[in-house]
């Protein structure tokens, strides 16, 4: 509905499990986006990519690992992550050759880090 | 800090009224934008304003830009209780390309 989905749209995991977010745009934008949403913190940009190669890396721990292997798709692998990375992680996409073209989202997912 | 700060944190009215939020920024900008955040959901962009525009409209929406004071308003006019959601702005820095975002404020239209 939103030209951009996320799943899962809920993930509970456990501090030593590696699991994966995706992500896929349906807009035909080549810039994709990771964001960090935290109560009562402003959005957090984690990563960018434009034209499929990472531009940013807003020196996010090693634990989170992205990878984009077309404009289409973006993924988040998790590893060994920590009750204060529960957060809902969003995902945008833009069209890369404007600078500051809006953004579109999807509905996130809520992680939860036992 | 890079992003924006929205004023007020949360913001209460009535079915009809007028709601308007701030946003004050530090830094110059390319361009500022709205976006609203139903609970649970993602982000939808609303509107931008560019850096040498000082003000536009879009349905019951007016967003007005002021550079020298470095700060911007949206104003809902006739709210519904539908329009009860997170609003945040967003700065796109002068030779930056990503936006920076504030914390939003938390608007409720009660009916």
């Amino acid at each position: 509905e939103t030209g951009v989905t996320q799943t899962p749209r809920h993930l509970v995991m456990g501090m030593t499990n590696k699991k994966s977010l995706k992500c896929e745009q349906h807009l035909g934008h080549n810039a994709m986006y990771w964001y960090k949403q935290s109560a009562k913190k402003p959005l957090e940009l984690m990563f960018v990519y434009s034209l499929e190669e990472r531009v940013e890396n807003n020196s996010v721990p090693s634990r989170f690992s992205p990878e984009c292997p077309n404009s289409s798709h973006l993924f988040l692998h998790l590893h060994t992550l920590q009750p204060e990375d529960s957060a809902l992680y969003l995902c945008a996409s833009s069209q890369a050759t404007a600078a500051g073209s809006p953004l579109h989202f999807g509905n996130g997912t809520r992680l939860t880090v036992t | 800090s890079q992003q924006g700060e929205e004023d007020p944190q949360a913001l209460s009215i009535q079915e009809g009224e007028n709601a308007t939020m701030n946003c004050s920024y530090k830094t110059s900008i390319n361009n500022l934008q709205w976006y609203r955040q139903n609970s649970g959901r993602g982000l939808v962009h609303l509107i931008l304003i560019r850096s040498n525009e000082r003000e536009k409209h879009s349905g019951r929406l007016r967003v007005t830009l002021d550079t020298s004071k470095k700060s911007s308003s949206l104003l809902i006019t006739a709210s519904r209780a539908a329009d009860t959601a997170s609003y945040f702005c967003a700065t796109c820095q002068t030779g930056a390309n990503n936006l920076f975002f504030g914390t939003g404020t938390r608007l409720t239209v009660i009916p």
